[in-house]
């Protein structure tokens, strides 16, 4: 089953403008939240994470909310760039180390 | 702080043989976790290996081994290797492993053929 769902496979958002990544988990054990940037035949690179205690954190252009009753987490990155472009995962990580990913979403930013 | 480093970078093997990767955690890291990223399955957990011991295992057959020496520094390899098996192996590490972010090396793309 798939314990961490992205539903958006693409976005694509004007320079500038407000880009909204969603992500969905069923797992209540999950307590602690990664987002991810990966390009092509490269690592993911880590961008911003949230511990279940809280609802929101920020770091720089990048917000990640979390909602726990709707078991839902948003990535938002404001203003938008185009060197934002690339896939986005978000994981989900319970009492171990291990990480769930979702399936990603591919984010274009056009000038 | 010098990243995850993985080597090979490239490797190109076929059925039947076995290949060994090599990871290299940020100074300072004791949590090593391996992952494999295929286009049907996406980023699956195949362990975490922490101060030498295998602490987390996920849900691919015993063709699938680890291990992690003192210095940290970890290897996975897989044995009678399958087509199945071509994918990009990502190694990350972390400080502790849980509850905290894991950083991910540039990968090894295996291709078997």
């Amino acid at each position: 089953d798939q314990q961490v769902k992205q539903n958006s496979p693409s976005l694509s958002v004007q320079e500038g403008r407000i880009s909204i990544l969603n992500c969905d988990y069923t797992n209540s054990m999950f307590d602690y939240f990664l987002w991810y940037k990966k390009y092509p035949a490269e690592g993911p690179t880590f961008l911003i994470s949230i511990s279940s205690i809280k609802d929101k954190n920020e770091d720089g252009r990048f917000t990640v909310f979390l909602n726990k009753s709707a078991k839902h987490l948003s990535l938002h990155i404001v203003p938008s760039q185009p060197g934002d472009s690339a896939v986005y995962f978000c994981a989900a990580s319970g009492l171990g180390s291990r990480l769930t990913f979702g399936e990603g979403t591919q984010l274009t930013v056009n000038p | 702080k010098a990243g995850v480093t993985q080597t090979p970078r490239y490797l190109i093997k076929t059925r039947g043989q076995q290949v060994t990767l090599s990871c290299s955690p940020i100074s300072g890291h004791r949590s090593v976790s391996w992952y494999q990223q295929t286009p049907g399955q996406g980023l699956q957990f195949l362990f975490e290996y922490f101060s030498e011991t295998q602490r987390n295992k996920g849900n691919f057959p015993g063709r699938f081994s680890g291990r992690q020496f003192s210095n940290s520094r970890s290897e996975m390899n897989v044995s009678t290797l399958e087509l199945g098996d071509s994918a990009l192996y990502l190694c990350a590490s972390s400080l502790m492993g849980r509850g905290g972010e894991q950083y991910f090396g540039p990968g090894t793309r295996l291709t078997v053929t």
